[in-house]
Parts: structure tokens; sequence; C-alpha cells
């Protein structure tokens, strides 16, 4: 399967600002999706991000806030925006392992906004 | 819309106990269930999955499940848990044919040694 690389682990950021955070896939994948997990809460889907287009959002979740790239077939990044504690989550990069073979997911970063 | 429960939120057992899991989901058509796991400090990896075919199904490390379609449910189970089981598990479901998936709030599991 997918070995995926994302980074920052974690990051401590001030109120307002905002966070690239980036993942990377050792092999080329059409489909890449980003996930949140809010304290005490489950996985959430933010959007998927296909190379060549422009990300699918989900409900709830808008492009100006978390403005995604995916330049290739290997590589996106996931922008959290003008940050308030309520960002404050761990934000997971995942790739779809082929068909319905499940999620390979990365190791996630861990956001907390002071 | 599509939901996952997964009713136990924290389970402690001691080691040797017996494990299970409750999973159920909400939707009508046809789905694939998949549970992960997630080591302290680790990343989420996949535990075992249903897509069609026999309804128990076997996965890493001793964990089964198994698909009940008349309940909604696809539990999972472990005869005989060990220390190094401690983890969140989560439960989750896709509707076939979609890459959108619905995961359930995680169940944080700690085994005593």
């Amino acid at each position: 399967s997918a070995v995926i690389s994302q980074k920052p682990s974690r990051d401590i950021c001030q109120r307002g600002t905002s966070l690239t955070i980036q993942c990377q896939v050792d092999s080329q994948v059409t489909m890449m999706f980003w996930y949140r997990q809010q304290p005490g809460q489950s996985l959430t889907l933010i959007a998927t991000a296909n190379q060549g287009s422009e990300a699918t959002y989900e409900s709830g979740f808008v492009i100006d806030k978390f403005p995604i790239s995916r330049p290739n077939l290997t590589f996106s990044t996931l922008t959290v925006s003008n940050m308030s504690p309520e960002d404050s989550s761990i934000y997971l990069c995942s790739v779809a392992a082929g068909g319905n073979y499940g999620y390979t997911f990365g190791s996630g970063t861990r956001l907390t906004v002071v | 819309a599509q939901s996952v429960s997964q009713h136990n939120h924290h389970v402690i057992l001691s080691e040797a106990a017996s494990l299970e899991l409750g999973c159920n989901y909400s939707y009508g058509g046809t789905v694939n269930l998949f549970w992960y796991v997630q080591y302290p400090g680790q990343h989420l990896q996949l535990l075992l999955k249903y897509f069609s075919g026999d309804p128990l199904v076997k996965g890493i490390k001793g964990f089964e499940a198994e698909f009940i379609k008349s309940k909604f449910s696809f539990n999972l189970r472990k005869p005989s848990v060990q220390w190094s089981d401690t983890a969140e598990y989560f439960c989750a479901v896709n509707a076939q044919g979609t890459y959108k998936y619905i995961f359930g709030t995680g169940t944080r599991l700690k085994v005593l040694a």
C-alpha cells in the first residue's frame, strides 16, 4: 500500500494566522482526501483533491477557509486559514488504496491554535 | 444520510479477556465496511474490511468482524486481547461505488496487563 508522509506533525499557531500542511505519497494516486479529527470526535471529510481540478468540499467546509492544492499525482497541501481555537484538531491526509480497499492515512498534523 | 454508531466509547479489559466492539450503520444501499485501529502515537491503520461474500472476515492480529445485514451491524471481536491491543478503534462505512467514508466516533480500548 501507499506510504504517506505528512508534515508538520504538530504545530502551535496564533489565532488569525494560517498553516499549510503538506502530504507526500510515494506513488501516484488519483484521489487524495483531507480529514479533520476534532478532540473526542470522529474523522470528518473536509475535501477530495483530484490532480488538475478544483477540490470538492464537503458540507460545512469552504475553499476560503481550507484552500487545497494538488499540483501533481503525489503531492497535496491543505491550508487552514485565519485560524481560531476552534480549528484545533488533527488533520489527516489519506489516499484510496484502489477500488474499495480502504484508505491509507498519513500520520496526521496535530494543530493547536492559541 | 449515512451514519455510523459505535456504542462503547471506552472499554477497559484485562489481558486474555474477550473483546467485542459494536458498530451499527445507517444506510439503505450496499456498503463496504471497515475497522481501523490507531495505536498510541501512530497513524490509522486498516484492521479488516468487508465487501461481499463470507460475512465473517478475519483481519490482522487475530481480529475478526461479522457483518449482519439484517441488523446493520459489523461488530469487531477478538477472543483474547493483549496489552498491545490498547488503541482506539474506528468503524467506517462507505457506499459501494463511492469514495466517501463515514467514520464512527471511535472506541478507546485499554488492556490491563
